[in-house]
């Protein structure tokens, strides 16, 4: 089962291009997470929010900015990247993870395969 | 740090072959552990977790004892099955740490009839 949606599914877009991605979540989660999967590479993790603040950001170049306007949504705006940013981008969400108990699970979304030409 | 190590794959077994894709860790302070499945074209899915020492995760036949001894959590199932073709991710997640959720390299795991 998955409660996180993302849109689109897949994205071409050149190096001048401006496009943003999108992640939904309708499992009353506070904490979303923004993950990057590239081919041979262990998943990196870009960005966290909790209850809508930025509590990480993973050294993430400035042409990837987050935007969490809710608890429910979460954007990932993309301008001037690089070929090398072709990547599988998966958004999660999970409870409060600093709630002061066991951290919880983290549940995935589809992912959107991002390719930059 | 915290860390997660895998065996490297990929992992090829005839049906109903028994599986183990082995996993270690390192945590600062007491970690949750995880194991997630990737389907081809498909995100993460959580396929089966133990928050403490000694605690047997299982979910589909699939199952993964949580060893603080030997700082382990391999996955294992009995009979595998084509529809298990997928990458297995080992993760953990503790409280200390900048890093909420750390991952493995994944390992790929190919069913053939």
């Amino acid at each position: 089962e998955t409660g996180v949606t993302q849109t689109p599914r897949h994205l071409v877009m050149g190096m001048t291009n401006k496009k943003s991605l999108k992640c939904e979540q309708h499992l009353g989660h506070n904490a979303m997470y923004w993950y990057k999967q590239s081919a041979k590479k262990p998943l990196e993790l870009m960005f966290v929010y909790n209850f809508k603040e930025q509590t990480e950001n993973n050294s993430v170049p400035s042409r990837f900015s987050p935007e969490c306007p809710n608890s429910s949504h979460l954007f990932l705006h993309l301008h001037t990247l690089q070929p090398e940013d072709s990547a599988l981008y998966l958004c999660a969400s999970s409870q409060d993870h600093f709630a002061g108990g066991p951290p919880d699970t983290q549940y995935f979304g589809p992912g959107t395969r991002l390719t930059v030409l | 740090g915290n860390s997660v190590t895998q065996m490297e794959g990929p992992v090829t077994l005839s049906e109903e072959a028994f599986l183990t894709i082995n996993c270690t860790y390192t945590a600062t302070g007491y970690p949750s552990l995880f194991w997630y499945v990737q389907y081809p074209g498909e995100g993460l899915q959580l396929l089966l977790k133990a928050t403490k020492a000694d605690d047997k995760g299982s979910n589909k036949g699939f199952e993964a004892t949580y060893r603080k001894e030997t700082t382990s959590f391999h996955l294992e199932k009995g009979s595998v099955q084509v529809s298990d073709s997928a990458v297995y991710f080992c993760a953990l997640i503790t409280l200390s740490g900048n890093t909420p959720l750390v991952f493995g390299k994944g390992t790929r795991l190919s069913v053939i009839a």
